[in-house]
Formats: structure tokens, sequence, C-alpha cells
């Protein structure tokens, strides 16, 4: 079964805006991350949040987790035309420390 | 402060080729993955390898895939007798020894089409 599949597909905002993805996924995590992809580039991490915390941030990201409903969010707030990218959740089942399992992503376009 | 290196960034195969992919983990990195993205998908993992020792490759396809990571020199990803179906992204990320898997820093992949 697929793990970490993000909602919505794609999002389309305006610069200033800001942009929430959400992640949802099946089995019990040891963490999840979340990353951005730019077009035909590699992925770069953005975030871990572990399975015993609810929030975190880092700059303009808000990170949330909810392992009851197996859901976690992603805020970008005040968003800018370099934020243009996919987003990928990814998570780390428990019991292991290294194997990501990512969802298909949300492409973000934000329009200057 | 290189990143991870991935070469050729592009790749052109011919059906029944073999195909490599070269990735350099990053300085102080001993642990590598190995990671596919089909288009408008999300990365599937392949393989974690060690210096000289594969941990992990229990998503490789079981025919025509492997992967070596030397004590000298990058790690490799080979495709033997390459179909249209291993047209894709392949990604390698690294991690420190003392950070296993947490973050991964991704090369920016090498993309493999299958004429």
């Amino acid at each position: 079964s697929q793990q970490g599949e993000e909602d919505p597909q794609a999002l389309s905002i305006q610069e200033g805006e800001n942009a929430t993805m959400n992640c949802s996924y099946k089995t019990s995590i040891n963490n999840l991350q979340w990353y951005r992809q730019n077009s035909g580039r590699g992925l770069v991490h953005l975030i871990l949040i572990r399975s015993n915390e609810r929030e975190k941030h880092s700059g303009r990201l808000r990170v949330t987790l909810d392992t009851s409903k197996k859901s976690s969010s992603l805020l970008i707030t005040a968003s800018r035309a370099a934020d243009t990218a996919s987003y990928f959740c990814a998570t780390v089942p428990r019991g292991s420390n290294y194997k990501l399992t990512f969802g298909k992503g949300t492409l973000l376009t934000v329009n200057p | 402060n290189a990143g991870v290196m991935q070469n050729p960034r592009h790749l052109v195969r011919r059906r029944g080729q073999e195909a490599r992919l070269r990735c350099s983990p990053m300085k102080g990195h001993s642990h590598v993955y190995w990671y596919r993205q089909l288009p408008e998908e999300g990365l599937k993992f392949m393989v974690y390898l060690q210096k000289e020792n594969i941990i992990d490759e229990s998503g490789m396809p079981k025919e025509r895939f492997s992967a070596e990571f030397p004590k000298e020199g990058p790690s490799i990803l080979r495709i033997q007798q390459v179909v249209r179906g291993d047209s894709a992204a392949y990604f390698c990320a690294s991690s420190p020894p003392d950070r296993v898997g947490q973050p991964q820093h991704f090369g920016d992949g090498t993309r493999l089409s299958i004429l």
C-alpha cells in the first residue's frame, strides 16, 4: 500500500499567500520528512518531524503531525515565486531508520 | 562542500544495452541509498549500501539490476539488458555514519532514457 500520499496534487497561489499541503500515510512511523524538488533537480530536505512531536517550525515552514489520524501538513507562509516546486512527504516506518517511502507529491506554483 | 554527485545527468541506451549510473556521496558520508522515480510518481526505494556491503536491497528488481559501493570510488547502479520500462530518473542519496538515513542528502539524479 502507498505511504505518504499528498493532497492536493497541484496547488496554484499568488505570491504572498500561504500554501498548505497535506500528507496521509497508512502504517506506524518512526518519523516523517518533507522534501522539495525543483524541476529536473534532486530532492532537498526541508524538515523532519518525529513520531512523538506534534509541530515543528523552520523559517516560513510549519509542519504538523497527527499520528492518531496518520496525517501531516506542511504550511508555507508568505509564499514566493521561488517556492514553486514539487513537495513530497516521506515516511520512515517504525523499526527502520532509513527506508524513505514517498508519495506522489504536490506541485506548487506560486504566481508573481 | 560538494554535495552528492551523480553522473551522467542524462543517459540514453538502446534496449538490450547496459546502463551504469555512478554516485559519489557527500564527503564523510558512508551510507548510500538509491531511489527510482517514474514520471509523475514519487521516489521508490531500491537499495541501501555501506562501503563494500549491501544492507538492504528489498526494492531492487530481482533480475538485471545490481548495485555496489566499493571501498574506493563511487557507488554504481548497474542495469543489464535494459528495457523501455527502465526509463526513469534514478536518484542517489547519502548520509553520515552517525545519522543513518536522517535526513538523506540527494543528488540531482540520472535521467535514463531507453530507445
